[in-house]
């Protein structure tokens, strides 16, 4: 049973270019959260894909945005990167047909991007 | 606004010693508590969690979490730690409305042998 799976895993972009990441949720999960993880910090909420329309949103700007596709796999697009941009983006898949705060998250391991 | 804080960034232990992490909450309602670990260029890999009932929560790899409603705290423990349990490890809370996750800072662990 695949787990959460993303690519890149690594990319370097320059200062003003776009780039596009993508996930694939675990089997059997319909709904994909994106995170930004900044080195030594948590992971911070960017937004949340359910039935293909973006849900949840955090406190990212419009330059952040995304898609979800039929077959529930998601895209993260950053447009005129900047340097505070360089982080490592984490897809996270759960089931939204159970109740949503009980079930875990499940985590792939993340694209590294490095803005220079 | 929904909050979690992890006082140390560091916590070093002896292999076979017992070891605890600490978490802290700050939420409006029933919390819904998550403890996660991270190993160096990796996701982030579910342990345990505390939704309701028994304070004691039992998780992966021998780790269990002690939720105390009174001191808002959520702590990880191990019995016996390992040289493997070396890693960073984050507590977070769920929003019950969106299923959103909100992290602490994450605690890195050293087991020396």
């Amino acid at each position: 049973d695949a787990g959460v799976t993303q690519s890149p895993t690594h990319l370097i972009k320059t200062r003003g270019q776009q780039v596009t990441l993508r996930c694939s949720p675990k089997s059997g999960h319909d709904t994909v959260s994106w995170y930004q993880q900044a080195l030594g910090q948590g992971p911070q909420f960017i937004f949340q894909y359910y039935e293909e329309e973006e849900r949840q949103r955090g406190n990212f700007p419009d330059r952040f945005s995304g898609h979800q596709f039929p077959n529930y796999s998601s895209e993260l697009n950053v447009n005129a990167l900047w340097l505070g941009d360089s982080a490592l983006y984490l897809c996270a898949s759960s089931w939204r047909g159970g109740s949503s705060y009980n079930s875990p998250l499940h985590f792939g391991n993340g694209t590294r991007l490095t803005v220079t | 606004a929904q909050s979690v804080a992890q006082p140390e960034d560091q916590v070093n232990v002896a292999e076979g010693n017992p070891l605890t992490v600490k978490c802290t909450y700050s939420v409006s309602g029933n919390p819904y508590l998550f403890w996660y670990v991270q190993y160096p260029n990796r996701g982030l890999q579910f342990l345990l969690k505390y939704i309701t009932g028994d304070n004691l929560v039992k998780g992966s790899y021998g780790f269990e979490a002690e939720f105390n409603k009174s001191q808002t705290s959520f702590h990880l423990k191990k019995p016996s730690a390992l040289v493997s349990d070396s890693a960073l490890y984050f507590c977070a809370v769920r929003e019950a409305n969106t299923g959103k996750l909100i992290f602490g800072q994450g605690t890195t662990l050293q087991v020396k042998p």
